[in-house]
């Protein structure tokens, strides 16, 4: 049973680039959570995407955006990079917006010089 | 809105000793509570989780954690700390009124000496 996958592992990107991050859910999971997790911090969650759409939101600008494709998978995007976007970016997936119990994925390093 | 407190940022205890976790939460009725144990540069794994029923839960790696309503608190606890507990440790919340969006605590640091 594959659990939650992520790619890549880690990124560098410099400030003012865009970056795009992927997520595939746990087997039988149709619903992707993003969150952020700074340095020392819990994570933060960023939104959630179910039937390809985006279904809840957290406290983050527009510069972070997101997309569910049909398979389930989801993509992370990220415009106009600031040093403060630097942070180990989770997935989690969930079956349905209101399931009980996320599973995360080992998440994406992102450091932006 | 929903939060959750872990007034312990680091932790050290003797391998063999016992360990309490301390998280309270604010939530205006009752919540879905979960731990969360990550290690180094890795992502999280669900150590147990608290919906309704029975007010202690147990979880993976002998582990368990006591829901009490008066005190808004989840204590984790485990009775015997292993050396490969060594990690750090999030108390999260989600709301029962549809979504499920968790809000963390800040973490604790566990550290255990040999």
């Amino acid at each position: 049973d594959a659990g939650v996958t992520q790619s890549p592992t880690h990124l560098i990107k410099t400030r003012g680039q865009q970056v795009t991050l992927r997520c595939s859910p746990k087997s039988g999971h149709d619903t992707v959570s993003w969150y952020q997790q700074a340095l020392g911090q819990g994570p933060q969650f960023i939104f959630q995407y179910y039937e390809e759409e985006e279904r809840q939101r957290g406290n983050f600008p527009d510069r972070f955006s997101g997309h569910q494709f049909p398979n389930y998978s989801s993509e992370l995007n990220v415009n106009a990079l600031l040093l403060g976007d630097s942070a180990l970016y989770l997935c989690a997936s969930s079956f349905g917006p209101g399931g009980e119990t996320q599973y995360f994925g080992p998440g994406t390093r992102l450091l932006v010089l | 809105a929903q939060s959750v407190t872990q007034p312990d940022i680091h932790i050290t205890v003797s391998e063999g000793a016992s360990l309490e976790l301390r998280c309270n939460y604010s939530y205006g009725a009752t919540p879905y509570l979960f731990w969360y144990v990550q290690s180094p540069g890795q992502g999280l794994q669900l150590l147990l989780k608290y919906f309704s029923g029975d007010t202690l839960v147990q979880g993976i790696k002998g582990f368990e954690a006591e829901f009490k309503r008066s005190q808004s608190s989840f204590n984790l606890r485990k009775p015997s700390v292993h050396w490969s507990d060594a990690a750090e440790y999030f108390c999260a919340v989600a709301s029962t009124g549809g979504g499920n969006k968790l809000t963390f605590g800040t973490g604790t640091q566990l550290k255990v000496e040999l």
